[in-house]
């Protein structure tokens, strides 16, 4: 176990829809990651928060957006959904830019849009 | 960051030891290798990292050839348990971007009793 707590683990929204996902980091650790990964794939980059800052973006579209509290917890938010938006999205929190080792992954929520 | 090939999947015996191969030709002096495993349905899982040295901890020996351009990862005794897909990666670190990983495909291994 990591001890990166994501939230809710199932939720089922409908296209045009909007959707809030949350992760609690790893005790000490100040920089959370967040990840898309659709099925038969390896998890891809959406953005990285440092600081209550985005200081790193995949290549996503603006609908994706995030926030970071002072508690290191973040958010990711997704607008207007679409279909292939279905995926398991994954948090990962560090101890911070500059540092060298392992990112702790949360177990991920999974987003199914009908 | 560097782009990795590995074979899509792999099998190993129980109780063997299982040889994940990782190509990254491209490789950069400043990056470093990463290993991860991800079991069904569950986050990614760190595994090793190293830079040109061999590595070595509790789960896991990472090989990196002289040359940087290949990696081994070995599960020195597999168990069921390690029935999952191997990410390689490689990235810079000490910079800006310290949660950004690239993830590709990775080796799906099948540990077989």
């Amino acid at each position: 176990e990591t001890g990166v707590t994501q939230s809710p683990t199932h939720l089922i929204k409908t296209r045009g829809q909007q959707v809030t996902l949350r992760c609690s980091s790893q005790s000490g650790h100040n920089t959370v990651s967040w990840y898309q990964q659709a099925l038969g794939q390896g998890p891809q980059f959406i953005f990285q928060y440092y600081r209550e800052e985005e200081n790193g973006r995949g290549n996503f579209p603006p609908r994706f957006s995030g926030l970071q509290f002072p508690n290191y917890s973040s958010e990711l938010n997704v607008n207007a959904l679409e279909l292939d938006d279905s995926a398991l999205y994954l948090c990962a929190s560090s101890s911070g830019t500059g540092h060298t080792g392992e990112l702790f992954f949360g177990e991920g929520s999974r987003l199914t849009v009908l | 960051d560097a782009k990795t090939t590995q074979p899509t999947s792999m099998d190993c015996a129980e109780g063997r030891a299982a040889n994940l191969p990782c190509n990254h030709s491209t490789i950069s002096g400043n990056e470093y290798v990463y290993w991860y495993r991800q079991i069904h349905s569950q986050g990614p899982q760190y595994i090793i990292h190293g830079l040109k040295n061999n590595e070595t901890n509790e789960m896991a020996s990472l090989i990196i050839t002289e040359d940087r351009k290949s990696s081994t990862l070995i599960l020195p005794h597999a168990t069921l348990r390690d029935t999952a897909v191997y990410y390689c990666i490689v990235r810079v670190d000490g910079s800006s971007n310290t949660g950004k990983l690239i993830f590709g495909q990775g080796t799906t291994l099948q540990v077989k009793p």
